[in-house]
């Protein structure tokens, strides 16, 4: 069975210095990874995939993450966090080749002090 | 070109009433999802619309019920509405199926039972 696993519930950052947000996955194949950030009584915003190809994917906002397939990870990263990219992140997987919809972990908050 | 628009933004019902709530998917997409959210579960799939078919459940009781129709648009209902059914109701849509894109998510309704 898929499954996506988000350790913290919080993280804490001061501004200006760099964040992590991680997520662990679980598929029988290869893996579709994607993160998205949700801003309070709002939907889900995508912010970036993995489908194949580099590690290192850019993505919005200048957020990027890297896909490790050995340690089934997809961990969210910034150099310089924004107050303003405090909102909830929610990482997401599916199986490549498969119709099944999207796999969420519980969600990250992520919380950025001045 | 236009969002995914879910319609009403807010309502409140009463125990025992049913509720449909309304999905219109961006132009082209034929994929239509639908998830809860709430604060204690985080993210749940309910269903998955493709061509007019249910393609893929969740695990939730048979109160609640969809439909998709030939223009992609989608509703959901809930019967016998339940305190515990409060929450933000995501609908998302994607070109087709199992596609590599990943979703885009509506603004949400925010059910709230009494």
């Amino acid at each position: 069975a898929q499954s996506v696993a988000q350790p913290e519930d919080q993280v804490n950052v001061a501004e200006g210095n760099p964040l992590t947000v991680k997520c662990t996955y679980s598929v029988s194949g290869n893996p579709y990874l994607f993160w998205y950030v949700q801003y309070p009584n709002r939907g889900l915003q995508f912010l970036l995939k993995y489908i194949t190809g580099d590690n290192l994917v850019k993505g919005s906002y200048g957020f990027e993450a890297e896909f490790n397939k050995s340690q089934t990870s997809f961990h969210l990263k910034k150099p310089s966090a924004l107050v303003s990219d405090s909102a909830l992140y929610f990482c997401a997987v599916r199986e490549a080749g498969s119709q099944g919809n999207l796999i969420f972990g519980k969600g990250t908050k992520l919380s950025v002090k001045p | 070109k236009a969002g995914v628009t879910q319609t009403p933004r807010y309502l409140i019902k009463t125990r025992g009433q049913q509720v449909t709530l309304s999905c219109s998917p961006i132009s082209g997409h034929r994929s239509v999802s639908w998830y809860q959210q709430t604060p204690g579960q985080g993210l749940q799939f309910l269903f998955e619309y493709f061509s007019e078919t249910q393609r893929n459940k969740g695990n939730f009781p048979g109160r609640f019920s969809g439909r998709q129709f030939s223009n992609s648009r989608s509703e959901m209902n809930v019967s016998t509405l339940e305190l515990g059914d409060s929450a933000l109701y995501l609908c998302a849509s994607t070109l087709r199926l199992g596609d590599n894109y990943g979703y885009t998510f509506g603004s949400g309704t925010r059910l709230t039972v009494v």
